[in-house]
């Protein structure tokens, strides 16, 4: 079945280095990608998606690319911020964007330090 | 944008308690709605998808009679943890999905819920 891998946290960087959160998927067809963003005890929030091969979503200067060649959607961010502190989703669901059913990876908690 | 509102946020009871949590759907209709759970530090899994005006179908492991799922109309669905027990306590988060195609989930801002 559909699943998703992303590495496993915490990732501690200081302000202003640069972020990467790896992620790959397994999936038949052609699945939709997400990443979403948990804040201390808020729900999530979509920061970005990608419903296509080689499609790049970003939103607040975070990246990332659709590599169907290597199953994968990595995070990243030039320089990251204090209120970037947060806990990273990646996620998939169904083809051509539809998101009847989300499968997430286990998160990865990012934390700042200023 | 489209939000959805989660309440309560944060409630504490009894054992043997029933609790109810809401949620809406405040600026678009929400055909569809999805109940998660959330251990600490883990990720979040599905528990049922509900769609408004029909039964909800429950995630395999997850007991329907525990938790009860009512999606009576297009802005609101509501999650019934029956005869609440320790083990209960988590994490609960709803998403609301639109009518219009390839929107994503709006997620509400969780229920914390702690069974004494």
């Amino acid at each position: 079945g559909n699943s998703v891998t992303q590495m496993e946290g915490p990732v501690t960087l200081s302000e202003e280095a640069f972020l990467t959160i790896n992620c790959t998927y397994t999936a038949t067809g052609y699945p939709s990608l997400f990443w979403y963003v948990q804040y201390p005890g808020e729900g999530l929030q979509l920061l970005l998606k990608a419903t296509k091969a080689d499609d790049k979503g970003s939103n607040k200067g975070f990246e990332a690319t659709y590599r169907k060649e290597t199953t994968s959607f990595h995070l990243e961010k030039g320089s990251v911020q204090v209120s970037d502190s947060a806990v990273y989703f990646c996620a998939l669901s169904g083809e051509g964007g539809s998101q009847g059913n989300l499968i997430f990876g286990k998160g990865t908690k990012l934390s700042v330090k200023p | 944008g489209a939000v959805v509102s989660q309440h309560p946020s944060w409630v504490i009871c009894k054992s043997g308690t029933s609790v109810k949590i809401e949620c809406r759907s405040l600026d678009f209709q929400a055909t569809t709605m999805f109940w998660y759970r959330q251990f600490p530090k883990q990720s979040l899994m599905l528990m049922a998808t509900s769609n408004e005006g029909s039964k909800a179908t429950y995630e395999q492991g997850v007991e329907k009679d525990k938790f009860l799922i009512n999606h009576a109309s297009l802005t609101l669905s509501t999650l019934t943890v029956t005869s609440a027990h320790p083990e209960d306590s988590s994490f609960y988060i709803c998403s609301a999905l639109g009518t219009v195609g390839n929107q994503p989930q709006h997620f509400g801002d969780g229920t914390r819920l702690s069974i004494l």
